[in-house]
């Protein structure tokens, strides 16, 4: 059973243009949710979290959104540029767990 | 940087040979997990650590075994490799109090 999904397997977007990542969870004692960013043949990069105390989280380009209500998060990244071109995975973890769940990733390309 | 390397970065192994893998911190942070990625499935937990000695088991722990014994390394065995086991390895540390994960930059496993 997938408790993190990544619905969207790729997303294609023009430079200078906003993109969403979306990401949807099953279970309701997650509190804390990251976003990380892949490129081939390196490991994952943090990119942003949020606790469920907040609804949303900005740095820089990257804000992340999350709805509780409706177990979904997402990733915007305004503007987008071409070195954004990366896998992009979602993680969730429970209370003092430590352990975090991913999503399977989403492949975003932004053309130039 | 979170000072993390992984070694070997490359391994091709036969079917039924025992594999070790390592992963080494040059920060002392208390947690280390283990992560393998394949295609549609993103990231999964083989195991994890939350201190010297101390390890639990992840979603995906069968086949697997980890060993402690200092902060700073964090190995995985593959007793007996299975063709099933060809994968990226990728280590990662936590940081607290964030909660932020880091990862090293993988290990592909080949098990012919």
């Amino acid at each position: 059973d997938q408790q993190v999904k990544q619905n969207s397997p790729s997303l294609s977007v023009q430079e200078g243009r906003i993109s969403i990542l979306n990401c949807d969870y099953t279970n309701s004692m997650f509190d804390y949710f990251l976003w990380y960013k892949k490129y081939p043949a390196e490991g994952p990069t943090f990119l942003i979290s949020i606790s469920s105390i907040k609804d949303k989280n900005e740095d820089g380009r990257f804000t992340v959104f999350l709805n509780k209500s409706a177990k979904h998060l997402s990733l915007h990244i305004v503007p987008s540029q071409p070195g954004d071109s990366a896998v992009y995975f979602c993680a969730a973890s429970s209370p003092g767990t430590y352990k975090y769940i991913f999503g399977t990733g989403t492949r975003l390309k932004v053309l130039a | 940087d979170a000072g993390i390397t992984q070694s070997p970065r490359h391994k091709v192994t036969e079917t039924g040979t025992p594999v070790t893998l390592r992963c080494h911190q040059t920060e002392n942070h208390r947690y280390m997990y283990w992560y393998r990625q394949d295609p549609g499935h993103g990231l999964r937990l083989i195991h994890y650590s939350y201190g010297v000695k101390d390890t639990d088991k992840g979603e995906v722990s069968d086949g697997y075994s980890v060993s402690r014994s200092k902060t700073e390394d964090f190995l995985l065995t593959l007793e007996s490799a299975t063709s099933s086991q060809t994968s990226v390895y990728f280590c990662a540390i936590m940081v607290q109090p964030s909660y932020e994960q880091y990862f090293g930059p993988g290990t592909r496993l080949t098990v012919t």
